[in-house]
């Protein structure tokens, strides 16, 4: 499986502020997703992040607040923008590896006040 | 889009019991079905997954059972141990190539008293 590492591993930001959270993976990957897991709540899918192709978003999900980038087939970076409490939430990079499967990074733990 | 309902929300068993987590699924195009583990705290991990040209997927104390003519897979864990205690995630896949993606379960929250 991969090796997935997230930077920050938490942050604590003003409200109106942005953060851009780091995604590096020791593989080179095809298919990157960013999560959103809210306390005690399930994974939802943010996007896709396709190297040398825009981001995919899921319904509920824009580009101008969830900016992604994908420079090469090992990063991605997501960018929470203009931040309210209530995005204060895990987010969460994935890959996928062979046949389907999916492993997940660390997370990153955002409060927003 | 793919729909996935999980049972139950919350789980207490006591130690040595078994334990079953039951999903379904509204997509009959849907064919990898992944379990994951979530200790408080910590990342997703992967316990065992299934596809769709299989029945049954067993390994150690953990299985897990799929029926497509029903849409429904389980999971099925024997001889708890506390260490298993954690949220457990189902998931259906319904896509593959470029629009692959993973669709999540609520979760189920076992804890397993010694």
């Amino acid at each position: 499986s991969a090796v997935i590492s997230q930077k920050p591993s938490r942050d604590i930001c003003q409200r109106g502020t942005s953060l851009t959270i780091q995604c590096q993976v020791d593989s080179q990957v095809t298919m990157m997703f960013w999560y959103r897991q809210q306390p005690g709540q399930s994974l939802t899918l943010i996007a896709t992040a396709n190297q040398g192709s825009e981001a995919t978003y899921e319904s509920g999900f824009v580009i101008d607040k969830f900016p992604i980038s994908r420079p090469n087939l090992t990063f991605s970076t997501l960018t929470v923008s203009n931040m309210s409490p209530e995005d204060s939430s895990i987010y969460l990079c994935s890959v996928k590896g062979g046949q389907e499967t999916q492993y997940f990074g660390p997370g990153t733990r955002l409060l927003v006040l | 889009g793919e729909n996935v309902e999980q049972h139950p929300s919350t789980l207490s068993v006591q130690e040595g019991d078994s334990a079953v987590i039951k999903c379904t699924y509204s997509d009959s195009a849907s064919n990898y079905f992944p379990w994951y583990k979530q200790e408080l705290g910590k990342r997703p991990q992967l316990i065992i997954d299934i596809r769709s040209n299989v029945g049954e997927k067993k390994d150690q104390r953990i299985a897990v059972t799929l029926n497509k003519t029903a849409k429904h897979f389980s999971l099925h864990i024997t001889e708890t141990q506390p260490e298993d205690s954690a949220v457990y995630f189902c998931a259906a896949s319904s896509r593959g190539g470029s629009n692959y993606k993973l669709t999540f379960g609520k979760g189920t929250l076992l804890t397993v008293n010694p």
